[in-house]
């Protein structure tokens, strides 16, 4: 089946700028998972979405990161005026309860570089 | 505060010798131990995951050993090939799909 997909495949916009971020998760995945990877550094947690809980926003790095989820499935990271250091690969993840519990199975990543 | 730290930063290994990376952790509430591989421009995909129930596991030619006591895990690649040359990540968490906390990635080089 079908993996995580995620788009854009690469974004580049200028400083103070907004973006957003989609990721398609994998059908019936109950989690989905936002984090970053900035160059030369590790996997960075961002923002976690479980089933119909509220998500757990601790990764965040500033208010002007967010990301919702719609019906269960499509989330949307978006990052309100954008900065320099916002550049990095923003990936998504997904995962089952009942399916390989706890494999994350990550998509391609949105690159993004902020001028 | 990192809660996993790995190394080495880079490997570089001969053609059929053993790859190790080696992780620890510093919260005792994880219980899920995954190993990540990453290739460039590519999403990182699981290689082998363990918990603390078992000391070792082994699937093909990787081999995670796990050390509760010490609070580390360690990654072993055997009969390492030039295909297996990307980036390693290290992860942890707890049980019940919830955030990784991952370690900062082993770039390994294999060369024949």
């Amino acid at each position: 089946g079908a993996g995580v997909s995620q788009s854009p495949s690469n974004k580049v916009t200028e400083k103070g700028k907004d973006v957003e971020l989609r990721c398609d998760p994998i059908s019936g995945h109950t989690a989905l998972y936002w984090y970053r990877q900035s160059l030369g550094q590790g996997l960075e947690f961002l923002i976690y979405f479980q089933g119909n809980s509220a998500p757990d926003k601790s990764g965040l790095p500033s208010d002007r990161f967010s990301a919702e989820r719609t019906g269960g499935s499509v989330s949307t990271l978006t990052i309100q005026r954008t900065q320099q250091e916002d550049s990095a690969v923003y990936l998504c993840a997904s995962s089952s309860l009942f399916h390989g519990a706890d494999t994350q199975y990550f998509g391609p990543g949105t690159r993004l570089t902020v001028l | 505060q990192q809660q996993v730290k790995q190394s080495p930063q880079s490997l570089i290994v001969q053609k059929g010798g053993i790859s190790i990376i080696n992780c620890a952790y510093e919260n005792t509430a994880f219980d899920y131990f995954p190993w990540y591989q990453q290739f460039p421009g590519k999403g990182p995909a699981l290689l082998i995951a363990i918990r603390p129930d078992v000391s070792e596991k082994k699937e093909g030619r990787f081999t995670i050993s796990f050390n509760k006591s010490a609070k580390q895990f360690s990654l072993h690649i055997m009969d390492s090939q030039p295909g297996d040359s990307a980036t390693y990540f290290c992860a942890a968490a707890r049980s019940g799909n919830t955030p990784l906390v991952f370690g900062k990635g082993t770039r390994l080089s294999v060369i024949a």
